[in-house]
């Protein structure tokens, strides 16, 4: 029983190309992130979400455009891949903004 | 972050101790979380500080001084399986709610 799944866990594209990632928690947790880390392990938070509400929004692109169609769901989709998206995405969640957090396994993203 | 420090990298021996240090500056403090994360995994829980003093879990133990903008995480009876990045996050107040801004994570090599 995993309880932050994300798909897929490796993704290859070419720039320029369209991609989502799909992020999924069974914890009951109504708060849910995205994260993601770079080649030097720093991991940034980009957003966040609140019972399908976004609450969060770091300084990220506006191709990056997440989607929470519930609050079990938080799906990250990216227009127009560029060479410097590739990194690993980590999905969380934590029971409101104050709970712990648990992440998802990553998807690695390589754009070619 | 850029206001969260901690060391690169550090080494140690099987069954030794190691002290993993990590210091702060944040606009706001709401907690300090250390994540253990092996090479190609997600970030997994190790603890959780908002009070002053230590806070102790097996082999691992975590330290805060707010007033000193510090913490540690203690690390005993070193096994190989320690070999792994530690992450220290601090939760802070951002977007009109509570985000976890990590650090750089320190890299710990346990050799026999």
């Amino acid at each position: 029983d995993t309880a932050v799944s994300q798909t897929p866990k490796y993704l290859v594209t070419q720039m320029g190309n369209d991609k989502s990632i799909k992020c999924e928690q069974n914890l009951g947790h109504d708060t849910m992130y995205w994260y993601k880390q770079d080649s030097k392990k720093f991991l940034k938070i980009m957003f966040s979400y609140n019972n399908k509400e976004l609450i969060i929004n770091e300084t990220v692109p506006n191709r990056f455009s997440p989607k929470s169609p519930d609050k079990a769901h938080l799906n990250l989709h990216i227009n127009s891949l560029e060479l410097g998206d590739s990194a690993v995405y980590f999905c969380a969640s934590s029971q409101g903004s104050l709970g712990g957090y648990t992440f998802g396994s990553g998807t690695r993203l390589t754009v070619v | 972050g850029q206001n969260i420090d901690q060391p690169t990298e550090m080494t140690a021996t099987e069954g030794a101790i190691v002290q993993i240090n990590c210091t702060y500056q944040t606009s706001g403090f709401n907690g300090l979380f250390w994540y253990q994360q092996h090479a190609g995994e997600a970030p997994t829980f190790l603890s959780y500080n908002v009070l002053d003093g230590l806070e102790e879990k097996g082999r691992f133990s975590s330290f805060l001084s707010r007033s000193k903008g510090y913490s540690y995480l203690l690390l005993k009876e070193l096994q190989m399986k320690d070999s792994a990045s530690y992450l220290c996050a601090v939760r802070e107040p951002g977007g009109g709610s509570y985000i976890p801004t990590f650090g750089r994570g320190t890299s710990l090599i346990v050799h026999p």
